[in-house]
């Protein structure tokens, strides 16, 4: 039972290129979330999905988008890199809304923009 | 914001020992969550506080919630060099989980 993949888990880019971070749950879970983590700020949310083909924003999506159109898989992307970029990311997914209970989360993608 | 604080930043204890963690939040939430995470691998789920609940346990877990106060505190008992991690607390409303800056604990042998 693999939970929460996420892909690529290190990549390194340089300012202005593109990528896209893929996030995959076997769970069947209905709620997919993307956060940034960066030395103590703790996790913010970039954004969520409460289901497929749904998306919103959250805490700090500027520079960010995401698609969710199968169920089991959030992806994340970055149209032009940005130094500011440089941060870990983490996926979580949750059968139910966050507000109600656990997220389960992915290991992490480390991301440096030069 | 929702975002909870934890205090201490930082906390060094004794195998054996308890240890003690605060987070404070600032608006109404649903419920409160406990987060680990060990180094370099992702958040793991401790324990979840309804905003009705004002204490709960989980194994060496003990966490009290005080909505009146805004705050939340997470007892681990008789710690073990396993425990050694960051803790998270999260702040449930609406959709969303927001989460502190978190408390680093080190259990020295």
């Amino acid at each position: 039972n693999a939970g929460v993949t996420q892909t690529p888990k290190f990549r390194v880019l340089k300012t202005g290129q593109s990528m896209t971070l893929l996030c995959a749950q076997d769970m069947n879970h209905e709620y997919m979330y993307w956060y940034r983590q960066d030395p103590g700020m703790g996790l913010r949310l970039i954004h969520y999905s409460v289901g497929e083909g749904t998306t919103a924003k959250g805490e700090v999506p500027d520079g960010y988008n995401v698609s969710r159109l199968k169920k089991q898989n959030f992806l994340l992307g970055l149209e032009s890199a940005a130094p500011s970029q440089t941060s870990v990311y983490f996926c979580a997914s949750s059968p139910v809304s966050g507000a109600d209970g656990e997220l389960f989360f992915g290991e992490g993608s480390r991301l440096t923009v030069l | 914001s929702q975002q909870g604080e934890e205090d201490p930043q930082a906390l060094s204890i004794q195998e054996g020992e308890n240890a003690t963690m605060n987070c404070s939040y600032k608006t109404s939430i649903n419920n409160l969550q406990w987060y680990r995470q060990n180094s370099g691998r992702g958040l793991v789920h401790l324990i979840l506080i309804r905003s009705n609940e004002r204490e709960k346990h989980s194994g060496r877990l003990r966490v009290t919630l005080d909505t009146s106060k805004k705050s939340s505190s997470l007892l681990i008992t008789a710690s073990r060099a396993a425990d050694t991690a960051s803790y998270f607390c999260a702040t449930a409303y609406d959709y969303k989980l927001s989460f502190g800056a978190g408390t680093t604990v080190t259990v020295r042998a």
